[in-house]
């Protein structure tokens, strides 16, 4: 079946340290994939996403590149601020023969940036 | 600029009370869907629509409902609320045609159950 798999966190970094964070799904061929973000107290927005195969992403200093061959979309960034903490879902689509579709979701992955 | 609104942030509910969660979205959207988000566990899809008195169950169904009499409004239900069910609720709407599969989130509603 489909599903998405996250590094667990939290993940606690120093302002201006470099981010890493990894994904990795099980998906039968090459589904869209996504990263949304959830900062404290809101709802969760979209990040970044890819629609195909070696695609990269990016937004916000923030990149993720489609890899078919390791089945992985990792998240990246430079230089992280305070304000980047928040929680990371990595997510596939999986699309129905009605012509529907569905987000399948990651764990999450908690970062927290200090000063 | 695209906006999902929630009925409520935050719901304080008895065991056995019935609950009503409402969802709207000003985008036009076809396809609307409801999530619970728990610690550990990411979100889990409950219902989808994708479209107006359409539904579909999504892995976690049990225990909830939903309705959808107009394309911008999609509710949850929960017919007895139980302690188990007290979390945050999310709800999304996305257009789900031409390729564009993004979706919108609202800002939640974390139910307590007592």
């Amino acid at each position: 079946g489909n599903s998405v798999t996250q590094m667990e966190g939290p993940v606690t970094l120093s302002e201006e340290a470099f981010l890493t964070i990894n994904c990795t799904y099980t998906a039968t061929g090459y589904p869209s994939l996504f990263w949304y973000v959830q900062y404290p107290g809101e709802g969760l927005q979209l990040l970044l996403k890819a629609t195909k195969a070696d695609d990269k992403g990016s937004n916000k200093g923030f990149e993720a590149t489609y890899r078919k061959e390791t089945t992985s979309f990792h998240l990246e960034k430079g230089s992280v601020q305070v304000s980047d903490s928040a929680v990371y879902f990595c997510a596939l689509i999986r699309m129905f023969s009605g012509g529907y579709n569905k987000l399948i979701f990651g764990a999450g992955t908690r970062l927290a940036v200090h000063p | 600029d695209v906006k999902v609104t929630q009925s409520s942030r935050y719901l304080v509910k008895r065991t056995g009370e019935k609950v009503f969660l409402e969802c709207v979205q000003d985008m036009d959207h076809e396809n609307m869907f409801w999530y619970r988000q728990d610690p550990g566990l990411g979100l889990r899809l409950i219902y989808f629509s994708y479209d107006v008195k359409m539904k579909e169950k999504g892995d976690i169904p049990e225990g909830y409902s939903v309705s959808r009499e107009k394309k911008e409004r999609f509710s949850l239900i929960l017919e007895s609320a139980s302690t188990n069910q007290t979390s945050m609720y999310l709800c999304a709407s996305s257009p789900g045609q031409g390729g564009n599969y993004e979706q919108y989130f609202g800002p939640g509603t974390r139910l307590t159950v007592t």
